[in-house]
C-alpha cells in the first residue's frame, strides 16, 4: 500500500525551528517528485515546498523562501522540511504530497497531480 | 502570479448535479486538477489532467477545461459528497497554485 506518513509537528516559539519528516512506502520513493502543502486553520491550501526524485532541485513558495529547507534522504525513503525563524503565520496542518508524475534522471513532470497525500502534522507557532 | 478564482459555497439537492468551478488567465492551456477535503482528513485527489479519474474514484465525478473556466461536475450528489473541493495547477511563473477552495453542501 502506498503511503506517506509525517512527524514531528508540535507547539514552538516565534522564532523558533522545527524539522518535519516524511516517512514514505509503497513505491519507488526516488523516482517522484514530492511537496509540502499546509492549510491554515480553518483557510485554504498552500503549496510550501517540492523537490525533485534525486534532490537535485527545490523550489518554495516566496512565504517561506530563506527560512525553510526542503530535503530527501533516498536511502531511508525519507522527506523533510526544515523550518527556521518560524512566525505566527505558520501556524497549519502540514501535509507531505507525492507527485504522480515520473522524475527522469534529468526532469520531473512538474504539472502533475498530487496523487498521495499524509494524514498530516501540525505545527502551532505561539509564545 | 497566477490565481485561480473559486466560489466559496455550491449547494445541491441529492440526487442532482453540482458543478464548482475554477477561473485563471488561460486555464484552458493548463492541466487542472481537483481534490476533495471532508473535515479532519487530508485532501485527495479526484480528478487530475482536467478530466482523468485516479482508480476509485466513482464515475459520477468529471472535469472539463476550456478558456479561463475549468470545471468539477459531481452528477447524482450524495450525502458523502459534502466537502471541500480545491483546483490546482502548476505555472511556470507562480509553482503550484490552488484555488480558494468550495464549500459543497448537500441540502
Amino acid at each position: 500500500e502506498v503511503q506517506l506518513l509525517e512527524s514531528g509537528g508540535g507547539l514552538v516559539q516565534p522564532g523558533g525551528s522545527l524539522r518535519l519528516s516524511c516517512a514514505a512506502s509503497g513505491f519507488t520513493f526516488s523516482s517522484y517528485a514530492m511537496s509540502w502543502v499546509r492549510q491554515a486553520p480553518g483557510k485554504g491550501l498552500e503549496w510550501v515546498s517540492a523537490i525533485s526524485g534525486s534532490g537535485g532541485s527545490t523550489y518554495y513558495a516566496d512565504s517561506v523562501k530563506g527560512r525553510f529547507t526542503i530535503s530527501r534522504d533516498n536511502s531511508k525513503n525519507t522527506l523533510y522540511l526544515q523550518m527556521n525563524s518560524l512566525r505566527a503565520e505558520d501556524t497549519a496542518v502540514y501535509y507531505c504530497a507525492k507527485a504522480r508524475g515520473y522524475c527522469s534522471s534529468t526532469s520531473c513532470h512538474w504539472a502533475a497531480a498530487f496523487d498521495i497525500w499524509g494524514q498530516g502534522t501540525m505545527v502551532t507557532v505561539s509564545s | 502570479s497566477y490565481v485561480l478564482t473559486q466560489p466559496p459555497s455550491v449547494s445541491v439537492a441529492p440526487g442532482q448535479t453540482a458543478r464548482i468551478t475554477c477561473g485563471g488567465n488561460n486555464i484552458g492551456s493548463k492541466s487542472v486538477h481537483w481534490y476533495q477535503q471532508k473535515p479532519g482528513q487530508a485532501p485527495v485527489l479526484v480528478v487530475y489532467d482536467d478530466s482523468d479519474r485516479p482508480s476509485g474514484i466513482p464515475e459520477r465525478f468529471s472535469g472539463s477545461n476550456s478558456g479561463n473556466t475549468a470545471t468539477l461536475t459531481i452528477s447524482r450528489v450524495e450525502a458523502g459528497d459534502e466537502a471541500d473541493y480545491y483546483c490546482q495547477v502548476w505555472d511556470s511563473s507562480s509553482d503550484w497554485v490552488f484555488g480558494g477552495g468550495t464549500k459543497l453542501t448537500v441540502l
